[in-house]
C-alpha cells in the first residue's frame, strides 16, 4: 500500500478482555516496529521486527503483551486481559533496513487508539 | 540508556517568525536522528532524517542540524505559518532503527 495501515483505529474494551491491533506495513520493508503513546509518557518503543523474527522486543511491559509478523508483512499486536493502563494509542511504522543504501527513515501509520473500561 | 531531552515543552508565537526547538541526546552513538511532526488525533509526519555523519538537512521552510559530539540537535522554521501548529518530536536512531523520542515541543502558530 501507499502508507502504514493499521487496524482497528479505535477500540473500547472491557478490563479482562483481548484485544488485537493489526499492522500492514509500506510493502517492501523488512522492518517493523511498535510504539505506545500514552499521557505523560510519550512514545515508548515496544517491539522491532525484521522480517518474521524479532530482534529486540525489550519494551513489552509484560507477558500480556505479544506480537508476531508473518510472510514478513502484516503484524499483529496482542494484550491480553487488558488493564485500565493499557489505554493508549498504538503506533506502527516500517523503513527499510538501515544499510549503506538506506536512511533507515521511520514511516509511521495513524495508530489505533485503545481505551479500556 | 539513551535519553532525549526537547526544549521548550511549548512555544507560541505570532505568524511570520523565525524559531528555533532543541533537542539532546545523553549517548552520542546514534545512527541517525529523526525529526516527526504530529498533529492532535494524528500519526506522525517524517519532516527531516539526518544520518550521523550529516551536520545538517534542509526541506523548504525547515532545517534541521545536528552535532553529535555535544549531543544536540535543532529544527529551524523559517517564517512561520499558522499551518505550522503542531507537535514537534525529535527522536534518535540505532543501527537497526529503533527510536528513542524526546517529549515533544507545542507549537502554535497565531495569526
Amino acid at each position: 500500500g501507499a502508507g502504514v495501515s493499521q487496524s482497528p483505529s479505535n477500540k473500547v474494551t472491557e478490563k479482562g478482555k483481548d484485544v488485537e491491533l493489526r499492522c500492514d506495513p509500506i510493502s517492501g520493508h523488512t522492518a517493523l516496529y511498535w510504539y505506545r503513546q500514552s499521557l505523560g509518557q510519550g512514545l515508548e518503543f515496544l517491539i522491532y521486527f525484521q522480517g518474521n523474527s524479532a530482534p529486540d522486543k525489550s519494551g513489552l511491559p509484560s507477558d500480556r503483551f505479544s506480537a508476531e509478523r508473518t510472510g514478513g508483512s502484516v503484524s499483529t499486536l496482542t494484550i491480553q486481559r487488558t488493564q485500565q493502563e493499557d489505554s493508549a494509542v498504538y503506533l506502527c511504522a516500517s523503513s527499510l533496513e538501515p544499510d549503506a543504501g538506506s536512511t533507515g527513515e521511520l514511516f509511521f501509520g495513524e495508530g489505533s487508539r485503545l481505551t479500556v473500561l | 540508556k539513551q535519553e532525549v531531552t526537547q526544549i521548550p515543552a511549548a512555544l507560541s508565537v505570532p505568524e511570520g517568525e523565525n524559531l528555533v526547538l532543541n533537542c539532546s541526546f545523553t549517548d552520542s552513538a546514534i545512527y541517525n536522528l529523526q525529526w516527526f511532526r504530529q498533529d492532535p488525533g494524528k500519526g506522525l509526519t517524517s519532516l527531516l532524517l539526518i544520518q550521523s555523519s550529516q551536520r545538517e538537512q534542509t526541506s523548504g521552510r525547515l532545517n534541521a542540524s545536528l552535532d553529535k559530539s555535544s549531543g544536540r540537535s535543532t529544527l529551524y522554521i523559517a517564517a512561520s505559518q499558522p499551518g505550522d501548529s503542531a507537535t514537534y518530536l525529535c527522536a534518535v536512531g540505532t543501527s537497526y532503527g529503533k527510536l528513542t523520542f524526546g517529549q515533544g515541543t507545542i507549537l502554535t502558530v497565531h495569526p
